[in-house]
């Protein structure tokens, strides 16, 4: 199975950064995927890694380093509405199914 | 492109009744799947079809749920006996099918059993 782990909550202030952990033991593995969710909406599509290292995408940067099983989603410059929960999701090497972790409310403060 | 469609938005039942929940990938797309998103358990996922053909549904309870997809223009899953902890926003996500293509998720049913 995929074990994938998330803190549960992250405070951050406007104008600053946050980094949202995400750690995983797997027995297979295929990338690694961030998805945002906003209260009552579908998760959206942020970003896919499957490559060691940092992968700059503006606002949203993500790392991964697949020897220790971890990954981080950056966002850079905060704003109030980055408020929302992120999502990481390990893909199956098998089939295309995602493991998700349970999800990191991130609030971003004035 | 409209995205993932879903419908009912919201659906409440009655213990014991039926529920079917529709999806509609996104036109192209040859992989749907079926997650349940609930506080306790996070994202869940259930069942997975590719050019219509279940897949893997390693996810899916055995008893009472069952999933089809008769044509490339829809998915459903059905709920036999609804059950108070079958509440939960079914969530159908849909991508080209390859083994490192996005999946686009739907909004979402949320369903409720009384």
């Amino acid at each position: 199975g995929q074990g994938v782990e998330q803190p549960d909550n992250l405070m951050s202030v406007e104008g600053t950064f946050a980094r949202v952990n995400c750690t995983y033991s797997t027995s297979g593995f295929n990338g690694l995927s961030w998805y945002q969710q906003r209260e009552g909406h579908a998760p959206v599509f942020l970003s896919y890694v499957v490559l060691d290292g940092l992968k700059d995408s503006g606002h949203f940067s993500t790392f991964l380093s697949r020897s220790n099983g971890y990954s981080y989603l950056l966002l850079t410059e905060l704003q109030i509405k980055d408020s929302a929960s992120y999502l990481c999701a390990v893909r199956d090497p098998n089939y295309n199914v995602l493991y998700f972790g349970s999800g990191t409310k991130l609030t971003v403060e004035p | 492109n409209a995205g993932v469609i879903q419908t009912p938005r919201h659906k409440v039942t009655g213990k014991g009744q039926e529920a079917t929940l529709w999806c509609e990938p996104i036109s192209g797309h040859s992989a749907v799947f079926w997650y349940r998103q609930t506080i306790v358990q996070g994202l869940e996922f259930l069942t997975y079809f590719r050019n219509q053909a279940p897949i893997d549904d390693s996810g899916m309870p055995k008893e009472r749920f069952s999933a089809q997809m008769p044509n490339q223009s829809h998915s459903t899953l059905k709920i036999q006996s609804t059950q108070p902890q079958d509440s939960a926003v079914y969530l159908c996500a849909s991508s080209l099918g390859g083994p490192q293509d996005t999946q686009y998720f739907g909004p979402g049913t949320r369903l409720l059993v009384l």
